[in-house]
């Protein structure tokens, strides 16, 4: 069965950086966008950043463009996110989640159980 | 951009039919599909809906997606204690060239 499991999440001081990883098993990972999205505690999902299957284009969220880079390794199954500059407002679980193509748009079908990130001094 | 608006409750008793709302903008859902995704407490979120009104396998008949213009909104009937949880929208913004959600509403059976 498809499964995604983050790791890497942690307590880091603002302004420093750290990179969370995301497995991907039971599918064939290369064919499908991958996709990281963030929830505050006690607010809303939040899209950060996707990338195509083969690697070759990303997207990113306003609040993390320009910080936070999307990266994947297909040989590996593996979807990374390097934080950069974090700040306080960065605090939230990370989800992983697979993009699912259906035609004429996509949506995310299955996701992980998330990894959180508490940024504070 | 306007990221899309829900209200932040909603409510109904057990057979009830309740709609939650979801109004975007052009870029979004104006020219989009909208999907729903519902998210129980502590666990990670699932699709309800996507492309507006279908509903992937698995997910029951009494959820239902409908989209107008720049607006949305997900159906539910016969209402259920265990549909007690939050429901977002989302969808994506050719204008930022990212996906947006709602703030999501928090579904209350009485």
């Amino acid at each position: 069965q498809v499964q995604l499991v983050e790791s890497g999440g942690g307590m880091v001081a603002p302004g420093k950086s750290l990179t969370l990883s995301c497995e991907g098993t039971g599918f064939n990972f290369s064919s499908h966008g991958m996709h990281w999205v963030r929830q505050a505690p006690g607010k809303g999902l939040e899209w950060v950043a996707v990338m195509s299957a083969d690697g070759s284009g990303q997207y990113y969220g306003e609040s993390v463009k320009g910080r936070f880079t999307i990266s994947r390794d297909n040989s590996k199954n593996t979807l990374s996110l390097q934080m950069t500059d974090l700040r306080p407002e960065d605090t939230a679980l990370y989800y992983c989640a697979r993009d699912r193509y259906h035609g004429s748009g996509s949506y995310f079908d299955y996701w992980g159980q998330g990894t959180f990130v508490t940024v504070a001094s | 951009q306007s990221a899309p608006t829900q209200p932040p409750s909603a409510s109904g008793t057990p057979g009830q039919r309740v709609t939650i709302s979801c109004s975007g903008s052009d870029s979004n859902i104006g020219r989009n599909f909208v999907y729903w995704y519902q998210q129980f407490p502590g666990t990670a979120p699932k699709v309800l809906i996507y492309s507006n009104n279908l509903r992937p396998s698995g997910v029951p008949d009494r959820f239902s997606g409908s989209k107008s213009g720049t607006s949305a909104s997900l159906a539910i009937t016969g209402l259920r204690s265990d549909d007690e949880a939050d429901y977002y929208c989302a969808s994506w913004d050719d204008s930022v060239r990212g996906w947006v959600f709602g703030g999501g509403t928090k579904l209350t059976v009485l």
